[in-house]
């Protein structure tokens, strides 16, 4: 596609439910990449997938996340029994590794994740 | 100590002025910098990207890199209102990841 697309932009959810979001990144990007930013925050890592290796999973922040990419391409991050403190934009993006070096990341619009 | 530090200001600019942001880092083996630019309510999206010492201009836009000194400054010339914004600097070290500093938040003041 042209942009990272997220899927939902928004979604409330009640305290102990999971969720899923989703990513999609833009085509032939291979690497995929999920941050999460709080109000007035900075962005925080949390993983992040290139090509076939082994995700880099040293930013989740409790065994509750989990993320997974599917043939290289859409990705889908899990939040199970979700807390208050969950509540954040959870950014995806992705980039292109060249032969020369390394572009910045593209980033999707978002979702906004509230948990009541 | 944080990898990459920010002055979350607000800095304050009156239009027309040169807005300048600053931005140092630990990791002394990072490759990649990155400045991003956020409004409000949106996505970063990248405005400059600078790889070795020295300068780059692009437009309006200059950015500064001193591997030496581990900082990297973002100069804004002919500031705008629409440049309000809060400008992220991304730096990566090892691997593909980007460790981002907080943010600093300007506002360009008619």
């Amino acid at each position: 596609g042209a942009g990272v697309s997220q899927s939902p932009s928004n979604k409330v959810t009640e305290k102990g439910k999971d969720v899923e979001l989703r990513c999609d990144p833009i085509s032939g990007h291979t690497a995929l990449y999920w941050y999460r930013q709080s109000l007035g925050q900075g962005l925080e890592f949390l993983i992040y997938f290139q090509g076939n290796s082994a995700p880099d999973k040293s930013g989740l922040p409790s065994d509750r996340f989990s993320a997974e990419r599917t043939g290289g391409s859409v990705s889908t991050l899990t939040i199970q029994r979700t807390q208050q403190e969950d509540s954040a934009v959870y950014l995806c993006a992705s980039s292109e590794q060249t032969g020369t070096g390394y572009t910045g990341y593209t980033f999707g619009s978002g979702t906004r994740l509230t948990v009541v | 100590q944080k990898e990459v530090e920010q002055n979350s200001g607000p800095l304050s600019v009156p239009e027309g002025a040169i807005a300048s942001l600053n931005c140092t880092y630990s990791d002394r083996v990072s490759q990649s910098f990155f400045w991003y630019r956020q409004y409000s309510g949106k996505s970063p999206e990248l405005i400059m990207s600078i790889y070795s010492n020295g300068d780059k201009e692009d437009g309006r836009f200059t950015a500064q890199l001193n591997k030496a000194s581990q900082y990297v400054s973002l100069l804004i010339r002919d500031s705008q209102p629409s440049d309000s914004a809060t400008y992220l600097c991304a730096v990566k070290a090892a691997g593909n990841k980007l460790t981002f500093g907080g943010g600093t938040r300007v506002l360009v003041k008619p």
